[in-house]
């Protein structure tokens, strides 16, 4: 069984200032892991992915997220937030089984809010 | 690449009609489509995974006779809510992917469907 939690459902940051996102998970092998990004009434957005190479993944828009996997997290890092990083961030675990569904598990997502 | 577009983007429908969503990978053939359902505030509920040429699999509690899936090429699946009633109101996405598990989904921009 997967499962990811996302710790803060609600994140502020000033513009310019580090965003950081918590994401946690639990696999019961190796995982493969997932950052989407959401803005209002749109589908989502893959920011990055984690698939067993490097364990500092670097994504679009500056973003990048590293795999430690004696913490099982998967925090997502931007140094400097812009107004247009507000959105709903989802972070996803997909263990690789499922009968070659491969499905994710997304966390509950955190909310990203930037002040000028 | 791997654009995925998902049809109508919002629908307004009286109780007892059916509505059909459509989506389609633009760029790439989808050997795994996913239907999500998303409540306000919250994150996606998997409703069903459907592999082309193959019967929809069902997550529990997902009604297989109002929640029709059809996936019948690489490209295209589609979801039919059948006898719409207020409490199927929701935002429904869809998702993509080709390959195995540590491949992205890639997701549609959802279809906002509201019940009168």
């Amino acid at each position: 069984a997967q499962s990811v939690t996302q710790l803060g459902s609600h994140v502020s940051v000033s513009e310019g200032a580090l965003v950081l996102l918590r994401c946690n998970y639990s696999s019961s092998v190796p995982p493969y892991l997932f950052w989407y990004v959401q803005y209002p009434n749109q589908g989502l957005q893959l920011l990055l992915k984690y698939t067993s190479a490097a364990t500092l993944v670097k994504g679009i828009n500056g973003f990048e997220a590293e795999f430690k996997k004696s913490e099982t997290s998967f925090h997502l890092t931007k140094p400097s937030a812009h107004m247009s990083d507000a959105a709903e961030y989802f972070c996803a675990v997909s263990d690789g089984t499922g009968a070659g569904s491969y499905q994710l598990t997304f966390g509950k997502g955190t909310k990203l809010s930037v002040i000028p | 690449g791997a654009v995925v577009s998902q049809h109508p983007s919002w629908v307004i429908c009286k109780s007892g009609t059916s509505v059909k969503i459509e989506c389609r990978s633009l760029d790439f053939q989808a050997t795994t489509m996913f239907w999500y359902r998303q409540f306000p505030k919250q994150s996606l509920m998997l409703m069903a995974t459907s592999n082309e040429g193959s019967k929809a699999t069902y997550e529990q509690g997902v009604e297989k006779d109002k929640f029709l899936i059809n996936h019948a090429s690489l490209t295209l699946s589609t979801l039919t809510v059948t006898s719409a009633h207020p409490e199927d109101s929701s935002f429904y996405i869809c998702s993509a992917r080709t390959g195995g598990a540590g491949q992205p989904q890639h997701f549609g921009d959802g279809t906002r469907l509201s019940i009168l």
